[in-house]
This record gives structure tokens, sequence and C-alpha cells, in this order.
């Protein structure tokens, strides 16, 4: 099974700054299988990408992904306010699992 | 607009079985996947497995096989998530969601119920 590591568990910024967090798999994976949601509390998560970069309608231009070798990355650039929030990434390929989360909070 | 509206919370005893509902609207029923994902309060995210509506086909991971059941009752465009044999770990917020692509699936998810906390005391 994929294990999907997030880093780092808490990350505190200011509106405005850049948000980087990253999602490592355990073993190398097709780059197509790597999606990111967005949970505020007590809601359902959202759709922010899927395919490791692709956005999916509605969701702003300043949420990017990427991906070098094992390490997948979410970038938010200029964070608003309610960008603060947890961000899960989710493997959908052989296995489907997801990382244990990343806390944005307001620094 | 497209919204899954799911059932109650329920509080159930230890090896007993729940059943959540979850009825979409906003698109036609058996063009989507309906998946099940679970959350422990405060914890990451599980995959449960997912069901066809058209054909009621499913497909459940390892770790839910035997124990977990998906159907759906496309005259009422409701799908079903039976959970069987209840545990004190069971205790999490059991939420739908639908898959992203129509007729397939993508195994990710765009749009999703409120949710359904699903209590089991130890």
């Amino acid at each position: 099974e994929i294990v999907l590591t997030q880093s780092p568990d808490t990350l505190s910024l200011s509106p405005g700054e850049r948000a980087i967090l990253s999602c490592r798999t355990s073993q190398s994976v097709w780059r197509r299988y790597l999606a990111w949601y967005q949970q505020k509390p007590g809601q359902a998560p959202r759709l922010l990408i899927y395919g490791s970069s692709n956005r999916p309608t509605g969701i702003p231009d300043r949420f990017s992904g990427s991906v070098s070798g094992t390490e997948f990355t979410l970038t938010i650039s200029n964070l608003e306010p309610e960008d603060f929030a947890v961000y899960f990434c989710h493997f959908y390929g052989t296995s489907r699992t997801f990382g244990q989360g990343t806390k944005v909070d307001v620094k | 607009q497209v919204q899954l509206v799911q059932s109650g919370a329920e509080v159930k005893k230890p090896g007993a079985s729940v059943k959540v509902s979850c009825k979409p609207s906003g698109y036609t029923f058996t063009d989507y996947y309906v998946h099940w994902v679970r959350q422990v309060p405060g914890q990451g995210l599980e995959w449960m497995g997912r069901i066809d509506p058209n054909s009621g086909a499913t497909y459940y991971p390892p770790n839910f096989q035997g124990r977990v059941t998906m159907t759906r009752d496309t005259s009422i465009t409701t799908a079903y998530m039976e959970l069987s044999r209840l545990r004190s770990d069971d205790t999490a917020v059991y939420y739908c969601a639908r898959d992203y692509r129509s007729r397939g699936w993508s195994d990710y998810f765009d749009y999703w119920g409120q949710g359904t906390l699903v209590t089991v005391p130890s």
C-alpha cells in the first residue's frame, strides 16, 4: 500500500503569503493519480487539484500543484482569509489512500 | 445545483450494524459512481469503496471487505452504505461523495455529502 506523508503538520502564515505543502509517497507513483482537498471545520472536503496539477472548474488559480519524483506539492500563492484550513493529499491509483493532513493557520 | 444529502447521526452498540443513506440531486443519479469515505474525528480520511448506481456493481478495498455493503435504490435515487460488526474504532464521520467522472470512475471526488456521525461507544 502506498503511504502518503504530508509536511509540515501545521503551517502558520499571514494573509498574502505563499503556502507550500508537501506530500511524499512511499514509492514512485504515476503522477496522474494524486489529488488535493481542502477541508474547513465541520465541512466536507473540497476538491482543489486532480492529476497532480489540474484544477476543477471554479477553483482559483492561486492554487497550483506540482510533482518532483515522489514529492507532490500544493502551492497557495497570496493566501486569502478563506484559505486557512486543513489540506489533504489523496492517491487514487493501485491503492487509495490519504495523507494525514496539513493545517494552514493564521500566524 | 449538485447536492448529496445524507441521513442523520447514529449511535450503535458494538457488534451492531449501521446503514447510512445518501440522496444526490442536481444530476442524473445513474451517471456517476458514489463513493464512501470516513473520517475519525480530528484525523485523516479513509476510502471505503464505491458503487455504480447504474449497474449496482461495487468495489471494496481489502480492509473493508466482508464488513461493508453498498447498495442503491434507483427508484428513489438513493445510495446506501451498511457497515456491520461495529467496533468502537468505527466511530467516525461517514461521507458519501460523487466521482468526478461521468459514466466511469476516476476515484477522486467533486461533490460530497454533509457527513453522518456514527458513534459506537466502547
